[in-house]
């Protein structure tokens, strides 16, 4: 049972332009959403977070965009830029819970 | 450097074989998780230890047991290893539960089975 979902395996972007990744879950008890991305040879590293009671969160180049009614949630790079080739895991955390819920990953290339 | 240090960083074994994997938190941190990664899959839940106990258990198969010591280390047992064990493991910690900010994650351990 997949609770968060990344349907998008992979994302091209031209440099410069915005880059958004998508995520959707089922389960309307998580508080908590996460972005994470990861590097070759390296643990994903934390990005970005957005609270349950948000609909938006913004820290520099990066915005998280959450829809509770459509239990969907997205992360807005702009502007791109070709350090932030990366796979991007979206995750979600459940209240109380005890773990971290992953998605599949996107793997987000930026193009000069 | 994200001050969870995983060890081995590659291990190469054969089917049927047992291996052991090592995870040392960072300083201050209770809670171990361990995530597995196949190819194109995401990061599934293994286990979570909080300060020697056993708090949460994902899909974890019975081959592999994992544990926490009183040093707040935490090795990660896979036995009658098979093909389709070869994948990404990471462990990642944090002070308690995942936070607003979730875990810190180790660089992981890559481990072929042939």
């Amino acid at each position: 049972d997949q609770q968060v979902k990344q349907n998008s395996p992979s994302l091209s972007v031209q440099e410069g332009r915005i880059s958004i990744l998508n995520c959707d879950y089922t389960n309307s008890m998580f508080d908590y959403f996460l972005w994470y991305k990861k590097y070759p040879a390296e643990g994903p590293t934390f990005l970005i977070s957005i609270s349950s009671i948000k609909d938006k969160n913004e820290d520099g180049r990066f915005t998280v965009f959450l829809n509770k009614s459509a239990k969907h949630l997205s992360l807005h790079i702009v502007p791109s830029q070709p350090g932030d080739s990366a796979v991007y895991f979206c995750a979600a955390r459940g209240r109380g819970a005890q773990k971290l819920v992953f998605g599949q990953g996107t793997r987000l290339t930026i193009n000069p | 450097d994200s001050g969870v240090t995983q060890t081995p960083k590659h291990l190469i074994t054969a089917t049927g074989q047992r291996v052991t994997l090592r995870c040392s938190p960072r300083s201050g941190d209770l809670s171990v998780y361990w995530y597995q990664q196949s190819l194109d899959q995401g990061l599934q839940f293994l286990i979570h230890y909080y300060n020697g106990e056993e708090r949460a258990k994902g899909n974890i198969l019975e081959r592999f047991s994992a544990q926490q010591f009183p040093d707040l280390h935490s090795e990660l047992n896979l036995s009658s290893l098979e093909l389709g064990d070869s994948a990404l493991y990471f462990c990642a910690s944090s002070v308690g539960g995942p936070s607003n900010y979730g875990y810190t994650f180790g660089s992981g351990t890559r481990l072929t089975v042939v």
